[in-house]
């Protein structure tokens, strides 16, 4: 299968902790995008690559947390010293830069800090 | 922001079809309509997506209203493991053609 892939799935971690979750998009997509989602709420955008520059950023995106896109393929999301209201669901997506692109979305990293 | 309103949810009877509403009145020229649909414990799914003719593909129809500030995911025949929330999106160029959810539909479908 060559759809997105996000590891890990599952993530629980103590308060205080950093974690790490990587996102290897679908390979010929030049745009790469980070989602959270709780629970019964809809996927809010945290921020979002093209090739390697991050060109978008959400207020969301507090300075405990930091993506990268290195060279351009694979993606890290890092939270640095959890809180528990980090707890959620992480999703990584990805596309091409073409208009109307469709955008494919991996599985999701499940965070709970505790 | 995008805006778009969705019924919080709709019930439906399996193999009836399913006519999901979405409003997106402030859409312009450019931007387009999409729909995902997310299953429990799932990353959202591509279901189809369209500017102004209304668009058929294997999983459903979209039909878009002539002015463009609404349209209709339609699923033909409701089986059981069509059952999740559906999201209407407007996707806006000017911001990047990103996906800006909203709270979506959550469809159930009855046997």
């Amino acid at each position: 299968d060559t759809g997105v892939s996000q590891d890990p799935r599952h993530k629980i971690t103590k308060r205080g902790q950093n974690v790490t979750f990587r996102c290897d998009p679908i390979s010929e997509h030049n745009r790469l995008y980070w989602y959270r989602q709780t629970l019964g709420q809809g996927p809010e955008f945290l921020t979002y690559f093209q090739n390697e520059a991050q060109l978008e950023k959400s207020r969301l995106l507090s300075d405990r947390f930091s993506a990268e896109r290195p060279k351009g393929s694979f993606s890290t999301l890092e939270i640095q010293r959890t809180e528990q209201g980090d707890s959620a669901m992480y999703l990584c997506a990805s596309s091409s830069a073409n208009p109307g692109n469709t955008i494919y979305f991996g599985e999701g990293s499940w965070l709970t800090v505790v | 922001d995008a805006k778009t309103t969705q019924p919080n949810s709709m019930e439906s009877n399996e193999e009836e079809p399913v006519h999901l509403p979405c409003n997106h009145s402030t859409i312009s020229g450019t931007d387009y309509i999409h729909w995902y649909r997310q299953l429990p414990s799932q990353g959202p799914e591509y279901v189809i997506h369209g500017l102004t003719s209304n668009v058929n593909n294997r999983m459903a129809s979209l039909a878009i209203a002539e002015d463009r500030k609404s349209s209709t995911l339609i699923l033909h025949r409701a089986t059981l493991r069509d059952a999740a929330v559906y999201y209407c999106i407007h996707m806006i160029k000017a911001a990047g053609n990103k996906l800006t959810f909203g709270g979506g539909t959550r469809v159930l479908v009855k046997p």
